[in-house]
């Protein structure tokens, strides 16, 4: 089945510097990728998502990119504040099973003041 | 407002007294599903439901029941709880129509079995 392996497990940037969270996938028929923020005491909600038809997509501070050939994929936070401090999973949409998702172990990113 | 709505929170209790935690959600979502999270291990899923009276199993499902008998509602059923369970756990709700949205958590519920 799927694999996602998640990289680093911790994080911490200055406030104001980019963070990089990376992602690599097992299966290369995995066609979504979404990435979440866990904030303490709240369940994972989705902040970006690609799909496999897509190199790069952005939203304001949050980019993610997706290489099909090397099955990895990547989040990337600029002008880093305070609130982005959470943990980040990101997941693959594993195509048996229809909507099953496979998460990496998550990132616990730290943005020091 | 579009929410997964698991109950309850947090809870305690002892190895062997059976429980249920509750999961609703108002988005008309045919899939929905369970997780456990776990320090270093993320999410890992439970058991999930494509529609009402259709469930599977995930990838972690040994000494867990659910069903499914109403859209809205997929609990999650632990018949004799074990120390091992004490988790983390998520409920998750999507849809499965066009193209296919991504997966609306629930709160969570902190459950640890003395």
């Amino acid at each position: 089945g799927e694999n996602v392996e998640q990289h680093p497990s911790t994080l911490s940037v200055q406030e104001g510097d980019s963070a990089v969270i990376k992602c690599t996938y097992s299966d290369s028929a995995s066609n979504y990728f979404p990435w979440y923020k866990q904030e303490l005491g709240k369940g994972p909600q989705l902040i970006i998502d690609i799909r496999s038809n897509v190199g790069e997509k952005k939203d304001q501070r949050i980019a993610v990119t997706l290489n099909k050939t090397a099955k990895h994929f990547s989040l990337h936070i600029t002008e880093t504040q305070p609130e982005d401090s959470a943990v980040y999973f990101c997941a693959a949409r594993y195509l048996q099973g229809a909507q099953k998702l496979v998460f990496g172990q998550g990132t616990r990113l730290t943005i020091n003041p | 407002e579009a929410q997964v709505t698991q109950n309850p929170r947090y809870l305690i209790t002892v190895t062997g007294k059976k429980l249920t935690v509750t999961c609703s959600q108002n988005m008309n979502h045919e899939y929905m599903s369970w997780y456990r999270q776990d320090p270093g291990l993320g999410l890992r899923q439970i058991y999930y439901s494509m529609n009402v009276e259709v469930t599977d199993k995930g990838d972690v499902p040994e000494g867990y029941k659910v069903s499914r008998k109403e859209k809205r509602n997929f609990p999650l059923i632990l018949e004799s709880p074990s120390p091992n369970q004490t988790s983390l756990y998520f409920c998750a709700s999507s849809s499965t129509r066009g193209r296919a949205s991504s997966a609306f958590f629930g709160q969570g519920t902190r459950l640890t079995v003395v």
